[in-house]
C-alpha cells in the first residue's frame, strides 16, 4: 500500500517569512496529492491539491510543488502570518480512492 | 467548497454505553464517506469505508462489530460505538467526496470529540 513521509515534524517560522513542508511517496500508482490544515479540536481542511498532470499550482500565499519522477511534493507558504500556525498534513491517494496522510507538522508563527 | 456536517462535536459517555456520530454532506450527494480516528498529536487514522447501500468496508485492526456505520441514503453516514469504554475516547472525523464534481476532492468533518468515563 502506499507510505506517505512528512518533514518536518515541528517548524517555527518568524511572521513574514516562507514556511516549507515535504512529503515523499511510495505508489507511483498516486495521482492526487493534497494538503489540509487542522486548527484545535477541529476537522482538517483543504487548503489546495495537486493532481499528478501538473507540476505546480498556486493559490494566493500558498503553492504545491510534485516531482513526479522523485516521488515527492511540497507545500509552500508565503507571507506567513499568526493565523498560519496549525497542523499541516499531506495526502496521496490514486483517483478517488482512499487518502494515506503523513504524519502531520505543527507550524508556529512567531510575531 | 463542499460541507460536511459532523454531529454532536463532543460527547460524554458512561462506560459500557453506546454513541451514535452523525456525518452528513449538506450541499452535495455522497456514496462512498470515510471514517477517521485521531489520536492527540498523531495522524489521520482511516477506520472504515463506508458505501451508501451497502456493507463498509473496514481497514485490517478495526473491530466491526464495535465500530457500527450505516450509509442509509447519499447524504448521510452514521458511525455507532457500542458498548464503550475508556480506551475509545478519541476524535472521530468524517469526509466525504463530491463525485459531481470530480470525486477526488476530499472534504472533512469538523469531528467529534468522544470521551468515556
Amino acid at each position: 500500500g502506499e507510505n506517505v513521509e512528512q518533514h518536518p515534524s515541528t517548524l517555527s517560522v518568524q511572521e513574514g517569512d516562507s514556511a516549507v513542508i515535504k512529503c515523499t511517496y511510495s505508489d507511483s500508482a498516486s495521482n492526487y496529492f493534497p494538503w489540509y490544515k487542522q486548527e484545535l479540536g477541529k476537522g482538517p481542511q483543504l487548503i489546495i491539491d495537486i493532481r499528478s498532470n501538473v507540476g505546480e499550482k498556486k493559490d494566493q500565499r500558498i503553492a504545491v510543488t510534485l516531482n513526479k519522477t522523485a516521488k515527492h511534493f511540497s507545500l509552500h507558504i508565503t507571507e506567513t502570518q499568526p493565523e498560519d500556525s496549525a497542523v499541516y498534513f499531506c495526502a496521496a491517494s490514486f483517483g478517488n480512492e482512499k487518502l494515506t496522510f503523513g504524519t502531520g507538522t505543527r507550524l508556529t508563527i512567531i510575531p | 467548497g463542499a460541507v460536511v456536517s459532523q454531529h454532536p462535536s463532543w460527547v460524554i459517555c458512561k462506560s459500557g454505553t453506546s454513541v451514535k456520530i452523525e456525518c452528513r454532506s449538506l450541499d452535495f450527494q455522497a456514496t462512498t464517506m470515510f471514517w477517521y480516528r485521531q489520536f492527540p498529536k498523531q495522524s489521520l487514522m482511516l477506520m472504515a469505508t463506508s458505501n451508501e447501500g451497502s456493507k463498509a468496508t473496514y481497514e485490517q485492526g478495526v473491530e466491526k462489530d464495535k465500530f457500527l456505520i450505516n450509509h442509509a441514503s447519499l447524504t448521510l453516514s452514521t458511525l455507532t460505538v457500542t458498548s464503550a469504554h475508556p480506551e475509545d475516547s478519541s476524535f472521530y472525523i468524517c469526509s466525504a467526496r463530491d463525485f459531481d464534481r470530480g470525486g477526488t476532492e476530499a472534504f472533512f468533518g469538523q469531528g467529534t470529540r468522544l470521551t468515556v468515563v
